[in-house]
């Protein structure tokens, strides 16, 4: 059985600041890695998708990156901003395609 | 949010009463989801579904059921509610197996 966690559970960093949130996985057979973002009170919003065949994924400010072997993900983020303040999920896809495994979540404050 | 929307965002139930939570799409997606999320446990799949009257059971699907009638609402039924199942429930939709877009969640609690 597939499972996710992620580290920290929380974070708080100065606005400006660069910061790399973790992900890991236990089994390596998966079809992607998904990142979200969730904001208080709020459904989830996709941010990067990395195939499983890919290294890294980039959105404007946001990389992530997948390292199958090791079981890791890491989504970093440049320049943060109080916008950026929200729990951030990773996710893996089975191979089936069926079921994605989320992690808890970092919630991640961004001061001003 | 693909067009996703979820009825009713809040309720209140007792224990041992039916419930049923809808989700309506407007982006005509194939695949349908209905996640828990709640503290210590992240977001945990309970049913999805790969069309009309295709359902499957996913990792927490005990106490729950789910209909799919129309490729537009996917309807997540409690038989009788029980304390356990005080969660957010949310729905998600996809027009690929691996691309999900969530709505913004029902809160419902089990007195």
């Amino acid at each position: 059985k597939q499972e996710v966690t992620q580290i920290p559970a929380a974070l708080s960093v100065p606005e400006g600041e660069n910061l790399v949130l973790n992900c890991s996985f236990t089994d390596s057979a998966i079809y992607n890695l998904q990142w979200f973002r969730q904001d208080p009170g709020k459904g989830l919003t996709s941010l990067l998708l990395i195939q499983s065949s890919q290294r890294e994924q980039t959105s404007g400010r946001l990389n992530a990156s997948l390292d199958k072997s090791s079981g890791r993900s890491t989504l970093y983020i440049a320049a943060s901003q109080p916008g950026d303040s929200a729990t951030y999920l990773c996710a893996g896809l089975e191979t089936s395609g069926s079921r994605l495994t989320f992690g808890e979540g970092t919630q991640l404050t961004v001061n001003p | 949010d693909a067009g996703i929307t979820q009825s009713p965002r809040h309720k209140v139930t007792e224990t041992g009463t039916p419930v049923t939570l809808r989700c309506h799409q407007t982006e005509n997606h194939r695949y349908m989801y209905w996640y828990r999320q709640d503290p210590g446990h992240g977001l945990r799949l309970i049913h999805y579904s790969y069309g009309v009257k295709d359902t499957d059971k996913g990792e927490v699907s005990d106490g729950y059921s789910v209909s799919r009638s129309k490729t537009e609402d996917f309807l997540l039924t409690l038989e009788s509610a029980t304390s356990s199942q005080t969660s957010v429930y949310f729905c998600a939709t996809g027009s690929q197996v691996d691309t999900q877009y969530f709505g913004p969640g029902t809160r419902l609690t089990v007195l």
